[in-house]
């Protein structure tokens, strides 16, 4: 089955950028979107199509793409950032799947 | 505004089915996709599959074909997941989530509150 892989953790200090990756070898074809999910919160969309803000999210966030790997990348990371994200794509069938998140840690 | 209301926390026992519901409201019902999402104490995200609430089609993850059913009522705009055959394992929060298509793409744009289901003798 496809997967997406996700560093299980990345601790930044206030101020600093927080990069987080998501490799998958569909993800040259498919959108990719992530998530920030707090403690017993529900999921909220952070980027969509790859790269794409909705509104209402900070302009510090945005996504971007290269070969088999997206990346988020959160600049001037503020200590309300501190959350778990998940990237999430489709394979070739249309099915979804979520990469196993990563637990961002604002020092 | 634009929600998904689910319904309130379930516990059954190993052999038995859960149905919960996600009423939608704020948004024309039959224009936009419903997914279920699962997420076991702890652990990552698990996609179970998604309906049409204007056809009704269905397309469900491998994992769960045989033992998940998604369906819908229109004229409440409410769309349904069941799961069957409850084992410990599906102990979980159970989401669902609109698919935001075509402005988000296949993004899951608006999401329930979760609701927890707990399987246990």
């Amino acid at each position: 089955s496809y997967e997406l892989t996700q560093p299980p953790s990345v601790s930044v200090s206030p101020g600093q950028t927080a990069r987080i990756t998501c490799s998958g070898d569909a993800l040259p074809k498919q959108y990719a979107y992530w998530y920030q999910q707090k403690p017993g919160q529900a999921p909220v969309l952070v980027i969509y199509k790859d790269s794409e803000r909705p509104s209402g999210i900070p302009e510090r966030f945005s996504g971007s793409s290269s070969g088999t790997t997206v990346t988020l990348t959160i600049s001037g990371v503020q200590a309300e950032d501190e959350a778990d994200y998940y990237c999430q794509s489709a394979d070739s069938s249309g099915t979804r799947v979520f990469g196993g998140g990563t637990k961002l840690t604002v020092l | 505004q634009v929600q998904l209301v689910q319904s309130g926390a379930e516990v059954k026992k190993p052999g038995a089915s859960v149905k919960v519901s996600c009423k939608a409201s704020g948004y024309t019902f039959t224009s936009y996709d419903i997914n279920w999402v699962r997420q076991a104490t702890g652990q990552g995200l698990e996609w179970m599959g998604w309906m049409n609430p204007n056809s009704g089609n269905t397309g469900y993850a491998q994992k769960f074909q045989g033992r998940v059913t998604m369906t819908r009522n229109t004229s409440i705009s409410t769309a349904y997941m069941e799961l069957s055959s409850l084992r410990s394992e599906d102990t979980a929060v159970y989401y669902c989530a609109r698919t935001g298509f075509p402005y988000y793409g296949d993004a899951f744009d608006i999401w329930g509150q979760g609701t927890m289901v707990t399987v246990s003798s």
